[in-house]
């Protein structure tokens, strides 16, 4: 069965350093998203990125975030200057048609701010 | 805004039946999720309802009623391994489909 794959499994990195996290959707897919979840706390959406572009963000996702697809198989997440507060799990989701609705879920990269 | 209201946690004892309710209040509705998600994984697809009415999945049931902004999540014939978070989502209208989750039910199940 397809499933969306994610890497590093764990990330630690020092306050104000850039990150890349970085996850395969589902081949076919054509609508790709991230979230994260500090722990204890609720899965929250950042992105949505479809047709190589950004389709929606919230809030969360301000300057220091940015995505790309960069080479029709790949989908990373940057984080510019890392703040304590980024720690997190950060899943990568993915889905395939318009009319689709079921978001895949990656396993998760769990991110490490020090 | 968007508002999605669930316990906290609960507890259930193996073999039993328990309902996980779900009150929410957004804009642009277009679908409820539930999702399943053990510690420290990720979320896991379990139902989605769109109309009213009550959707069955095995030993898992969902169940919504768009005018009252309120759904349900029945579990049935509770196993140890149910023990889990069981996060209510709201799928947002629109082609890119937003999803906001609630804060979860943690359930435990006991024996």
């Amino acid at each position: 069965e397809p499933e969306v794959t994610q890497t590093p499994s764990h990330q630690v990195t020092q306050m104000g350093q850039e990150v890349i996290l970085r996850c395969v959707p589902i081949s076919n897919h054509l609508y790709f998203y991230w979230y994260r979840q500090i722990l204890g706390q609720k899965v929250e959406f950042l992105v949505s990125f479809y047709n190589n572009e950004i389709s929606e963000k919230s809030e969360i996702f301000d300057d220091q975030f940015s995505v790309e697809r960069p080479d029709g198989s790949n989908f990373t997440l940057k984080i510019r200057s890392t703040k304590l507060e980024d720690s997190a799990m950060y899943f990568c989701a993915s889905r395939g048609e318009v009319s689709s609705y079921e978001q895949y879920f990656g396993p998760g990269t769990r991110l490490t701010v020090t | 805004g968007q508002n999605i209201d669930q316990p906290t946690e609960m507890t259930a004892t193996e073999g039993a039946i328990v309902q996980i309710n779900c009150t929410y209040q957004t804009s642009g509705f277009n679908g409820l999720f539930w999702y399943q998600q053990h510690a420290g994984e990720a979320p896991t697809f379990l139902s989605y309802n769109v109309l009213d009415g009550l959707e069955e999945k095995g030993r898992f049931s969902s169940f919504l009623s768009r005018s009252k902004g309120y759904s349900y999540l029945l579990l049935k014939e509770l196993q140890m391994k149910d023990s889990a978070s069981y996060l209510c989502a709201v799928r947002h209208s629109g082609g890119y489909q937003k999803v906001t989750f609630g804060t979860g039910t943690k359930l435990q199940v006991i024996p």
